[in-house]
This record gives structure tokens, C-alpha cells and sequence, in this order.
């Protein structure tokens, strides 16, 4: 267990249902960040949060939706998703966004879009 | 903007052989350089880091990497590994002087298999 944690770890959804992946930190950290992890790609930074206020969004498709009620929670909404969003979605956190803190990730949320 | 270059996307190795997972990047700035290693069905694991100082950083499990600046590279070596190591090894560089809220980019990675 690294200290964050990522929850539902699989999910399998239809393109119109509307589901919410959820991470959580109790490290302290003031940072969060989503990452998508496809296949043979690099990992793509989708949204970093830093004192909960969002700092990037990296022109993620508006079905993608972030929310960051406080330091330790992150959740990412879905909705109308299409089969190529099926990847692996990572959670990490830092102790701010610095670039010389490392991060710390959680296990992952495996998404399949059907 | 930076980008990481890791042009191996698979190393076989035999186990207690010496390994060298190679990385090089690109970037217009000064640069932090991470390597993370990622387990079957796991996040990513911080190994080693290189912010500044020393061009010889040491990790976790026996790992080490080397900062080239003329080379660009962050090549990372192990003297003699185990089937443990066995994993996806990802290269990741920022912006020193950036307030860091473009993250890390990271390379596609590197797939290390242990023979025995």
C-alpha cells in the first residue's frame, strides 16, 4: 500500500452510463494529479490539483470531468465515454507540484468502455 | 516543452546478469530526471531521482542511474539482477525552474524481463 489509495480498481462501463473513479491520500500532500495510462503510450497528465485548485487541465474531452473537494480527495467523473478511453487511470500525489518532489501513485483504476 | 526517449521497449536479461535501461531526453532547461518502475497490476514506484549535485544517483533495490548532460541521457543500471526485478521500468523528466504544474513527462517504458 503506498498511501494512496484508488478505488473501484476495475470498472467496466457502457459509453452512456456516468460513473466516478475516486482517490484518496493521507500523506499530506497538497498535490493530485490524473494520469492516463494506455498501451504502448506514455503515461498523458490529464489534470493536476494543487491546494485543490485546479492548475492544468491539459485539453482533456469534457467528458472527462475532475473534482477536488480537499487536499486528501480526487475524484474524476466520466460520462458518455467512447472505447478509446479504455486505458489504466493513476492517481498520484506530491507534497506540492515543485517538480523536485517525486510522486506518489496508487494502483490504478482499470477502465474498459463498452 | 521536454520529451523522454526510452528506445528499448523490452530487455531480456538472465537473472544475476548486469542490466542498462537507457533514457535520453530533450529539453531547452535545466531538468529534474526520475526513474519509476511499475509492477504487474501496480502504480508507479519512485526508484531513484536526480535533482542536482552528484551525476551518480543511487536507488531502492541495488539500482542506479547516471546523469549525462552532454549526452542528454539518465541511463539506469543494476549490477546483478533477480526474476523480482521483473517490471516496466519509466523514465520521467520536468522543468527544474517550473513551478511544476505541467507534472512529469514520462517515456513509453521499458519492459524488463528476467531469464532464469
Amino acid at each position: 500500500e503506498t498511501g494512496v489509495t484508488q478505488t473501484p480498481r476495475h470498472l467496466v462501463m457502457g459509453m452512456t452510463n456516468k460513473k466516478s473513479l475516486k482517490c484518496e491520500q493521507h500523506l499530506g500532500h497538497n498535490a493530485m494529479y490524473w494520469y492516463k495510462q494506455s498501451a504502448k503510450k506514455p503515461l498523458e497528465l490529464m489534470f493536476v490539483y494543487n491546494f485543490k485548485e485546479q492548475t492544468e487541465n491539459n485539453s482533456v474531452p469534457s467528458r472527462f470531468s475532475p473534482e477536488c473537494p480537499n487536499s486528501s480527495h480526487l475524484f474524476l467523473h466520466l460520462h458518455t465515454l467512447q472505447p478509446e478511453d479504455s486505458a489504466l487511470y493513476l492517481c498520484a500525489s506530491s507534497a506540492n507540484t515543485g517538480n523536485a518532489y517525486g510522486y506518489t501513485f496508487g494502483s490504478g483504476t482499470r477502465l474498459t468502455v463498452v | 516543452a521536454q520529451s523522454v526517449t526510452q528506445l528499448d521497449s523490452q530487455v531480456p536479461v538472465f537473472e544475476e546478469a548486469p542490466v542498462e535501461l537507457r533514457c535520453n531526453y530533450s529539453s531547452s532547461v535545466s531538468v529534474y530526471l526520475f526513474w519509476y518502475v511499475q509492477y504487474p497490476n501496480q502504480g508507479l514506484q519512485l526508484l531513484l531521482k536526480y535533482l542536482s549535485g552528484s551525476t551518480l544517483v543511487k536507488g531502492i533495490n541495488g539500482f542506479e542511474a547516471e546523469f549525462n548532460k552532454s549526452q542528454t541521457s539518465f541511463h539506469l543500471r543494476k549490477p546483478s539482477v533477480h526474476i523480482s526485478d521483473t517490471a516496466e521500468y519509466f523514465c520521467a523528466v520536468s522543468d527544474a525552474a517550473g513551478g511544476g504544474a505541467d507534472g512529469l513527462t514520462f517515456g513509453k517504458g521499458t519492459h524488463l524481463i528476467i531469464q532464469p
